[in-house]
């Protein structure tokens, strides 16, 4: 059964930075691109970027560059995304999504990224 | 970036009813090389992740029911349910998959009468 877990809730102060994570199990970790989607509190999904598990390519959506950075660790198959220079337009949900075929077939359970000082 | 929008934003209804709605993209979604549409469809209920519904335009993932059907091509897509289920009372998103940044709909919420 392919499953993606997420790391827990985040509480993190201004400016700080934090990385969540998204291990992924039931099917071959390096065999499929991970995506990264954010959701603002009661808003529309966002796609981050994508990352290819196999060589570590990216491709960003450039409203995220610099502010996301993606990485996985294949021994342990889990992807990453660190977010830098925290604002309170972070504070949201943050999904991991396997690629599949086509579209984003199976999600992590999403973790929340709370900024406040 | 290609910029899709959903309409209704909201749709109230009752249980049996047979719901459509769309989502209309700023550029063509369709390969031309494949001959694909490159546009999924999403349901999310409150709490939960999106689950994928509908790829390819028009192919249901393994598992939705079939009173879930996706039709359109190029920039204008449908998503229909035949009779709504209590069950699926949710929000649901388009989405581009054919060029980067991939971009979502704002979203239709489906409500119970």
């Amino acid at each position: 059964e392919v499953q993606l877990q997420q790391s827990g809730p985040e509480l993190v102060k201004p400016g700080a930075s934090v990385k969540i994570s998204c291990k992924a199990s039931g099917y071959s970790f390096t065999g499929y691109f991970m995506n990264w989607v954010k959701q603002s509190h009661g808003k529309s999904l966002e796609w981050i970027g994508r990352i290819n598990p196999y060589n570590g390519d990216t491709f960003y959506n450039q409203k995220f560059k610099g502010k996301a950075t993606l990485t996985v660790d294949k021994s342990s198959s889990t992807a990453h995304m660190e977010l830098l220079s925290l604002t309170s337009e972070d504070s949201a949900v943050y999904y991991c999504g396997r690629n599949g075929l086509y579209a984003m077939d199976y999600w992590g359970q999403g973790t929340s990224v709370t900024v406040s000082s | 970036d290609i910029v899709m929008t959903q309409s209704p934003s909201s749709l109230s209804v009752s249980a049996g009813e047979k719901v459509t709605m769309s989502c209309k993209s700023s550029q063509s979604l369709l390969n031309s090389g494949n001959q694909k549409n490159y546009l999924a469809w999403y349901q999310q209920k409150p709490g939960q992740p999106p689950k994928l519904l509908i790829y390819g335009a028009s192919t249901r993932e393994s598992g939705v029911p079939d009173r879930f059907t996706g039709s359109g091509s190029g920039t204008d897509f449908t998503l229909t349910i035949s009779s709504v289920q209590a069950e699926d009372l949710a929000v649901y998103y388009c989405q581009n998959d054919h060029s980067y940044p991939l971009t979502f709909g704002a979203g239709t919420k489906l409500e119970l009468k």
